[in-house]
């Protein structure tokens, strides 16, 4: 049962462009959510997130935004820069929980 | 600091053999984690351990143990490797109460088991 699902492995973006990532859930329970970059050969590291009482954050270049009655949220990365050619996770967290639960990911390539 | 570390960056197992992974934190960080990641899928919870003697199975424990005798360290022991273990470990950790419940990762150990 695969309770947080990337639906796109790839995505390939024009440099300069925006790049979005989706994302679904299916467990309502989830109340914060958060982004995590990928290169290869080293481990993910954050990015961005969410509280389920938002419906978007900002930092930077990156927005997430969440949508709880779609059970979807995203992340608008604008303008792209080849150095976010990366793999993208998606992770929830659940109240008291302490543990995160996945996406499979997203292969992001930005392209000059 | 020198975060979440991981030792071997590498290894090949043959099947049937065991080891250890290693992982360490410095950051005085509760929460521990170990995951896997296979090719194309996201992260899998193998353990987690909330503190120093308290551990718990995740989503893919069986192959896996691991103990927790300091808050430091949260080694993850591979006993009779088979091949369906070949993938890249992740160990990660996060403090209680943490607003985001960021977790920061290790760079990962890759093992082949033959």
């Amino acid at each position: 049962d695969q309770q947080v699902k990337q639906n796109s492995p790839s995505l390939s973006v024009q440099e300069g462009r925006i790049s979005i990532l989706n994302c679904d859930y299916t467990n309502s329970m989830f109340d914060y959510f958060l982004w995590y970059k990928k290169y290869p050969a080293e481990g993910p590291t954050f990015l961005i997130s969410i509280s389920s009482i938002k419906d978007k954050n900002e930092d930077g270049r990156f927005t997430v935004f969440l949508n709880k009655s779609a059970k979807h949220l995203s992340l608008h990365i604008v303008p792209s820069q080849p150095g976010d050619s990366a793999v993208y996770f998606c992770a929830a967290s659940a109240p008291g929980a302490q543990k995160l639960v996945f996406g499979q990911g997203t292969r992001l390539t930005i392209n000059p | 600091n020198a975060g979440v570390t991981q030792t071997p960056k590498f290894r090949i197992l043959k099947i049937g053999q065991s080891m250890t992974l290693q992982c360490a934190q410095d950051m005085n960080h509760n929460y521990m984690y170990w995951y896997r990641q296979d090719p194309g899928m996201g992260l899998k919870l193998i353990y987690y351990s909330v503190g120093a003697g308290i551990t718990d199975k995740g989503e893919v424990p069986n192959g896996y143990n691991v103990s927790r005798s300091t808050t430091e360290d949260f080694p993850l022991r591979l006993e009779l490797a088979a091949p369906s273990q070949t993938s890249v470990y992740f160990c990660a950790s996060s403090y209680p109460g943490a607003s985001s419940y960021e977790q920061y990762f290790g760079p990962g150990t890759r093992l082949t088991v033959t």
